[in-house]
């Protein structure tokens, strides 16, 4: 059975950079064709991707968010890390962390964590 | 950065009708596209990927086409347990169609 868990605040300050932790389990990262990536929810909007890395440690970003988001893993641990900095009201969301599978180029979510709300305020 | 556009945002369907949500791409993306549903307070759930293909476990009245740019995803008769959020992806993910009960 695949599982994943998002930890991390719930309340973080304007500027702050947010650190979130995927622990999953039921999966290896080492597998080829596995990744972990994050992917947000504004509340009452859409999904938004984030970032992902593949286990291979290839790693994708966002494009508008790129400059501002890490992503890191830790095959020992079945961690992935994602950090975003400078954080502001807009990037209050649910925060999910989600198991992907590769393919030619393309991935789609297998399987989601529960979600976890990040709100971002003063 | 490819976009995807889906149509209807909202729809108002009855249990039994046949419903169909569309995902245009804005270039070709061949049969690269998922489709999740979303109830609220939770996690979405993988449908179809690979344009067509049936996530195990999903009834079979849900069902995937298209390719290159132009996408659907189809609920033959719909059931009370569909009303519910839908969204294709790409990358990205569509904007979300809401399924509402007539």
């Amino acid at each position: 059975q695949i599982t994943l868990k998002e930890s991390g605040p719930t309340l973080v300050k304007p500027t702050q950079t947010l650190t979130l932790t995927c622990t999953f389990s039921g999966f290896s990262l080492s597998t080829s064709g596995v990744g972990v990536g994050w992917i947000r929810q504004p509340p009452g909007k859409a999904l938004e991707w984030l970032a992902l890395i593949y286990w291979n440690d290839d790693k994708r970003y966002s494009p508008s968010l790129k400059s501002r988001l890490t992503i890191t893993k830790d095959t020992s641990k079945n961690q992935v890390v994602l950090t975003m900095t400078n954080m502001d009201p807009v990037d209050t969301a649910t925060y999910y962390c989600a198991h992907l599978l590769y393919s030619s180029g393309w991935f789609f979510v297998l399987s989601w964590g529960q979600g976890a709300l990040v709100t971002v305020s003063s | 950065d490819i976009q995807m556009t889906q149509s209807p945002s909202t729809l108002s369907a009855s249990v039994g009708d046949r419903v169909t949500i569309t995902c245009r791409a804005s270039q070709s993306i061949s049969s690269w596209l998922a489709w999740y549903q979303q109830k609220p307070g939770k996690a979405p759930k993988l449908l179809i990927y690979k344009a067509s293909s049936l996530e195990s476990g999903v009834p079979s009245r849900f069902s995937g086409s298209g390719s290159g740019t132009e996408f659907t995803l189809t609920i033959s008769s719909l059931q009370p347990d569909d009303f519910a959020t839908y969204y294709c992806q790409h990358q990205t993910f569509g904007q979300g169609t809401k399924v509402e009960i007539k």
